[in-house]
């Protein structure tokens, strides 16, 4: 089973609109939750890390549930430059701290 | 501030070749990533470095790739022999310190075709 997993998508929305990703941890004893946005050919960066009481953050709020092991990214008044693939990272609990990716959610926002 | 540095850019081999990647991180930052990054697909680690010790280097394919960090700044990574399926995006992060919460900051990352 992958640490990581998320829908890839993609999803077309058009501006304005509001979308949601969700993504599922396999490991309870994770201990720290990221999303990181990509553009295309380009390197990750992060876009908020996700605390157990929500964190919001202008347009983007982000969510945790630690009993259903799953992050969610709400991202309102969706704007062209949103387009990106977002990816969901979490933070194991093992020695070293490995952070571990998911295949990222590709989003397309139309005019 | 100047940021995460990788050199080469791209770089076009044939298998069985052998190639190596550089990585400059941000001064200071004691923790240092290589990741794979296959089209489609996440980054996934190959190894961590805190200062130029290894910390986890769990997934790294260590019959073809090494990896070091002599001085605790610089790194390469190196892959002897390459396979097509490691034509991927190797990015290389950096962060200020080991911890779970701390961000990471990634370089441009390096396209390897292997043909």
């Amino acid at each position: 089973r992958k640490e990581v997993e998320q829908d890839p998508g993609p999803f077309n929305v058009p501006e304005g609109a509001t979308v949601a990703f969700n993504c599922t941890y396999s490991n309870s004893a994770s201990q720290s939750f990221f999303w990181y946005r990509q553009d295309c050919r380009k390197e990750p960066k992060l876009l908020m890390s996700v605390y157990s009481s929500g964190n919001e953050d202008g347009r983007f709020t982000a969510q945790l549930n630690r009993a259903s092991q799953y992050i969610s990214l709400l991202i309102r008044d969706s704007k062209l430059s949103d387009s990106a693939t977002y990816l969901c990272v979490v933070n194991g609990p093992n020695t070293g701290n490995q952070f571990y990716f998911g295949t990222g959610t590709s989003l397309t926002v139309i005019p | 501030e100047a940021g995460v540095a990788q050199s080469p850019r791209y770089k076009i081999i044939e298998k069985r070749q052998s190639v190596a990647f550089w990585c400059n991180p941000i001064s200071g930052h004691a923790t240092l990533y290589w990741y794979q990054q296959i089209l489609g697909q996440g980054p996934k680690l190959l190894i961590q470095f805190q200062n130029n010790g290894v910390v986890d280097d769990s997934q790294l394919p260590k019959d073809r790739f090494s990896a070091e960090r002599l001085k605790g700044v610089d790194s390469t990574l190196k892959i002897q022999p390459a396979k097509l399926e490691d034509s991927a995006v190797y990015l290389c992060a950096s962060s200020l310190v080991l911890g779970p919460q701390e961000t990471q900051y990634f370089g441009p990352g390096t396209r390897l075709l292997v043909l």
